[in-house]
């Protein structure tokens, strides 16, 4: 079965700071992977996917095959960066998302 | 831009009661989601829909719940006699038009309370 792990719970930089959120998948197979991201009192929307290979927001992500990993970077995180982060991952075959558990980011000024 | 509205935003029922989520998707979009997130866990599939019918369910989708596309533009998921634990943000997504495209636009969100 699919499973995404998003080893923290919390993560919290200042402002200007590295930013990475971790994100692990198990599928054997060739898996669709994708960020959401909820900010502060607003809904769950795309932040970014695998295939499209782009940046939003100054975030990236890199599909890592070999350590079966989609983690988020931005080299100088922002206060407006706040929210919450998933991580989900779809399987050729299904129609669902499977989603982690999340990682509310913290920027403080 | 569009989007998925839903309502209620938040309804709190009696155990056993029947509850009608509803969602009015994004209009040209042909796929239609419902997932559903318990208080400090992941948010979890629930069932798509496709074509006026259910094109995947997950185990959590028991008989209790159903789900509708009544009149072209609503879609709605029943909870034919609520437990205390189905309460959570139960969320409406669409994706689409074209298959595979897997970029789900997502609903405010309506949060459920069985007391």
């Amino acid at each position: 079965a699919q499973r995404v792990t998003q080893p923290e719970k919390l993560l919290s930089v200042f402002k200007g700071a590295p930013v990475e959120l971790k994100c692990n998948y198990s599928y054997s197979g060739s898996p669709e992977l994708f960020w959401y991201v909820q900010y502060s009192r607003q809904r769950l929307q795309l932040l970014l996917r695998h295939i499209s290979r782009e940046s939003i927001k100054g975030f990236t992500a890199d599909l890592n095959k070999g350590e079966t990993s989609f983690h988020l970077k931005k080299p100088f995180a922002q206060e407006e960066d706040s929210a919450m982060y998933y991580c989900a991952s779809h399987q050729g075959g299904s129609e669902k998302l499977v989603f982690g558990k999340g990682t509310k980011l913290t920027v403080n000024p | 831009e569009p989007e998925v509205t839903q309502t209620p935003s938040h309804q709190v029922t009696q155990m056993g009661q029947e509850v009608i989520l509803r969602c009015v998707p994004i209009s040209n979009h042909l796929y239609f989601y419902w997932y559903r997130q318990i208080l400090g866990q992941k948010v979890e599939f629930l069932v798509s829909f496709y074509n006026n019918e259910i094109s995947e369910k997950s185990e959590i989708f028991d008989d209790q719940f159903s789900v509708e596309r009544p009149d072209g533009s609503n879609f709605t998921l029943k909870i034919r006699s609520t437990k205390l634990e189905d309460s959570a943000m139960y969320f409406c997504a669409s994706s689409g038009p074209f298959r595979g495209a897997n970029v789900l636009t997502f609903g405010a969100g309506s949060r459920l309370t069985v007391l």
